[in-house]
């Protein structure tokens, strides 16, 4: 079955950029339906959606962060990455990759989730 | 933007009990593209229910979902110790997608 891993730095300094990456096994990455999405949980918080991202490299991102997000795939490799530029200690929380099912519109399939913490 | 309000904040309740969570959205969502998930401490949430009453893969059927137009229902018809956790509504009608502030169903 698919599963999905998320990976990061941990630690961010403020100001700097965020990368994420997410790997995907058991299935493909490249689906004509599906979509990779990123969303996120501040500490003692809900989940925002932050965006996603189709085979095609068509994206879809969340008006209040679209102009610091970046998304991309690598089929090759089969991972998805996110980077998020200019943070601060607002953007310090738990982010998940998850599967965004073409069939159901909803996420499906999560991964475990990379805590990344911003601060000086 | 949709904004999915969630009440009670906190459920207290006994194992065997009833559940009745609700979601109340800012403006109607379109084909009830409304989804509900669980979230344990440590864990990503799991999808429960889309489409406001259909049953992901695997769920147990005490778990149910209705609703239409702005107002959503979760219930769990009787609650078994493992259901004790945060449910979170999602609206995937309209962008942005957006989530409800949660309810903490906790032992009572």
């Amino acid at each position: 079955q698919v599963q999905l891993q998320e990976s990061g730095p941990g630690l961010a300094e403020p100001s700097e950029t965020l990368s994420l990456t997410c790997t995907v096994s058991g299935g493909s990455i490249s689906s004509r339906s599906d979509s990779w999405s990123w969303i996120r949980q501040p500490p003692g918080k809900g989940l925002e959606w932050i965006g996603y991202i189709y085979d095609s490299g068509n994206t879809n991102q969340n008006p209040s962060l679209k102009s610091r997000v970046t998304m991309s795939l690598d089929t090759s490799r089969n991972k998805l990455s996110l980077r998020l530029s200019s943070v601060t200690a607002a953007d310090t929380a738990v982010y998940y990759c998850a599967r965004k099912s073409g069939a159901l519109g909803v996420f499906d399939i999560w991964g475990q989730g990379t805590k990344v913490t911003v601060s000086s | 933007e949709i904004v999915l309000t969630q009440s009670p904040g906190t459920l207290s309740l006994s194992p065997g009990e009833r559940a009745t969570l609700s979601c109340r959205a800012s403006q109607s969502i379109s084909s009830g593209y409304l989804a509900w998930y669980q979230q344990k401490p440590g864990q990503a949430p799991r999808l429960l229910i889309y489409g406001a009453s259909s049953r992901a893969t695997g769920i147990p059927d005490r778990f149910s979902g209705s609703g239409s137009g702005t107002d959503f229902t979760l219930t769990i018809s009787r609650l078994e110790p493992e259901d004790f956790a945060v449910f979170y509504c999602q609206q995937y009608g309209i962008s942005p997608l957006t989530f409800g502030g949660g309810t903490k169903v906790e032992i009572k």
